[in-house]
C-alpha cells in the first residue's frame, strides 16, 4: 500500500519551543519534499531531499532545518517556533526524476501547527 | 520566478452540471514546464489526478479534462457533469526542473445536490 504518513497532525506550541515533524513512506522513494501552505497560498517548498544527507534548500528554507538519516524518513525541525511558522505543512515522496518527465509526487495528510 | 494562478478560490456546482475551474503558469526557464492537477480530498493528502508534458496535448482522468495551451500559458480543468463524490480542493501546478512543483493556491469545488 503506497503511503505517507505524518505525525502529529496537529499540534500546539508557544513562541521559541522546538518543533519536530515526522514523515514516513513505505514506497522506497529516493526524493523526499517538506511544504508549507498558508491560506490563499499555494504550496511552498521548505527542503527537499534526494537521498539519505542528501538534502537541498526550497524557496522559504528560512527558520527550519531537516534531517533524513533513513530513505523512508524524513523530519521537519523548527528550532525556536516563531508565530509566523503557524501553518499547515505537508510532506511527499517521490521517485527521482529522470528524462524530461516529472514523476508523481505522494503527499501524507498534512500537520496542522499552530505556535502561540 | 514560477508561477501559478487559480483567479477562483471556491466553486459551488450544482450536481450533473459542467464545471470548469481556471489556472494559468508563468514558466522562467524553459517554455514548456510538465503541467499538473492534484486534488486534496477531505483529510487526505494531495493526490496527482493528472499530468500533461507536451503542449497542445490533453490529460483525462475521472472524468476531467485539461488541455495544455502554450499560446495562451493556461491549463484549465474541465469536467462535463460533476458528482457530490467530486467536492475537493484542486490545485494547478507547474515543474520545470522535474524535482519541484510549483502550486496554484487551490480552489474549493463544492458539489451541491
Amino acid at each position: 500500500d503506497m503511503k505517507v504518513t505524518q505525525m502529529p497532525r496537529y499540534l500546539i506550541k508557544r513562541m521559541g519551543e522546538n518543533v519536530l515533524l515526522e514523515c514516513g513512506q513505505d514506497m522506497s522513494h529516493e526524493t523526499m519534499y517538506w511544504y508549507r501552505q498558508d491560506p490563499g497560498l499555494g504550496l511552498q517548498l521548505i527542503y527537499i531531499s534526494y537521498d539519505v544527507d542528501s538534502n537541498s534548500e526550497g524557496d522559504i528554507p528560512k527558520g527550519y532545518r531537516v534531517s533524513r538519516k533513513k530513505r523512508e524518513h524524513f523530519s521537519l525541525i523548527l528550532d525556536s517556533a516563531k508565530t509566523n511558522q503557524t501553518s499547515v505543512y505537508f510532506c511527499a515522496s517521490s521517485f527521482p526524476s529522470l528524462g524530461g518527465s516529472s514523476y508523481e509526487q505522494y503527499f501524507g495528510p498534512g500537520t496542522r501547527l499552530t505556535v502561540l | 520566478g514560477d508561477s501559478v494562478t487559480q483567479t477562483e478560490g471556491q466553486v459551488t456546482v450544482s450536481e450533473s452540471k459542467s464545471l470548469i475551474i481556471n489556472c494559468t503558469y508563468s514558466a522562467t526557464s524553459i517554455a514548456y514546464p510538465n503541467l499538473f492537477w492534484y486534488v486534496r480530498y477531505p483529510g487526505e493528502g494531495l493526490q496527482l489526478l493528472l499530468k500533461v508534458i507536451t503542449a497542445g496535448q490533453k490529460g483525462s482522468s475521472r472524468g476531467f479534462e485539461a488541455t495544455y495551451n502554450k499560446e495562451t500559458t493556461s491549463f484549465h480543468l474541465q469536467k462535463a457533469s460533476v458528482q457530490e463524490s467530486d467536492s475537493a480542493v484542486y490545485y494547478c501546478a507547474l515543474s520545470e526542473n522535474y524535482n519541484v512543483l510549483y502550486f496554484g493556491s487551490g480552489t474549493k469545488l463544492t458539489v451541491e445536490p
